[in-house]
């Protein structure tokens, strides 16, 4: 089955704990990227790649970190979380970023920073 | 920069009816990608429907069809003999076209209730 794998589903950390959320995709797309849902906001893109290691910045970068080292996995990378990062996390993916396509959505990751 | 505005935080319709989200967006483009997208309580966002601006007629999916109106910038949902799974959130999504950075602009979603 073609699908977006993110994992954990939920995670609740402390201020300051290194965490990394896994995005996994088995349709072979160039594209992935990362949002985060808020309560009133809609989705928000943080980071996104064309590529393998090509990455760059969406719209609320801040405090995240991302790598493409194999095509299939796009990591998000929470160096030192605050309690500002609790949301709800969407990876997607898709052949291309031109929006031709659309985009293939994981379950989400709701992580909570107490 | 573009933004999506959904005016209707909540609507409700009952099981068979027909409803209409309404969705509009503010762009100076002239091409340029709009979506739906469906969350249902499970979380995963789902792609309902997708529509190109430089095509004039208006996608339709099944029991799911749009009325994008592009001089008015309005791209609203119709969602004919609802059924009970149809209850979710609906986000109105917006992407500008030929760039490769994937930045869907989202509304702030509408949550329909479907009554039985």
């Amino acid at each position: 089955e073609a699908q977006v794998t993110q994992n954990p589903r939920y995670l609740i950390t402390v201020t300051g704990k290194k965490l990394t959320v896994t995005c996994s995709q088995n349709m072979n797309h160039e594209y992935m990227s990362w949002y985060r849902q808020d309560p009133g906001l809609g989705l928000r893109q943080i980071y996104y790649s064309m590529n393998v290691e090509v990455t760059d910045k969406g719209d609320v970068p801040e405090g995240y970190k991302v790598s493409r080292k194999e095509k299939r996995n796009f990591p998000l990378i929470l160096e030192s979380p605050s309690p500002n990062q609790t949301s709800l996390y969407f990876c997607a993916s898709s052949p291309s970023g031109t929006g031709h396509y659309g985009y293939t959505f994981g379950s989400g990751t709701r992580l909570t920073v107490v | 920069a573009q933004t999506v505005t959904q005016s209707q935080p909540e609507m409700s319709v009952q099981e068979a009816e027909t409803v209409t989200l309404s969705c509009t967006y503010d762009t100076s483009e002239s091409d340029y990608y709009l979506f739906w997208y469906k969350q249902p309580p499970s979380r995963q966002m789902i792609l309902v429907i997708r529509q190109e601006a430089y095509k004039q007629q208006n996608a339709t999916e099944n029991r799911f069809s749009v009325n994008f109106q592009k001089a008015a910038k309005s791209f609203s949902l119709k969602i004919s003999d609802s059924q009970l799974g149809d209850a979710a959130m609906y986000f109105c999504a917006y992407q500008n076209y030929g760039g490769s950075q994937g930045n869907l602009i989202f509304g702030k979603g509408t949550k329909l209730s479907v009554k039985p």
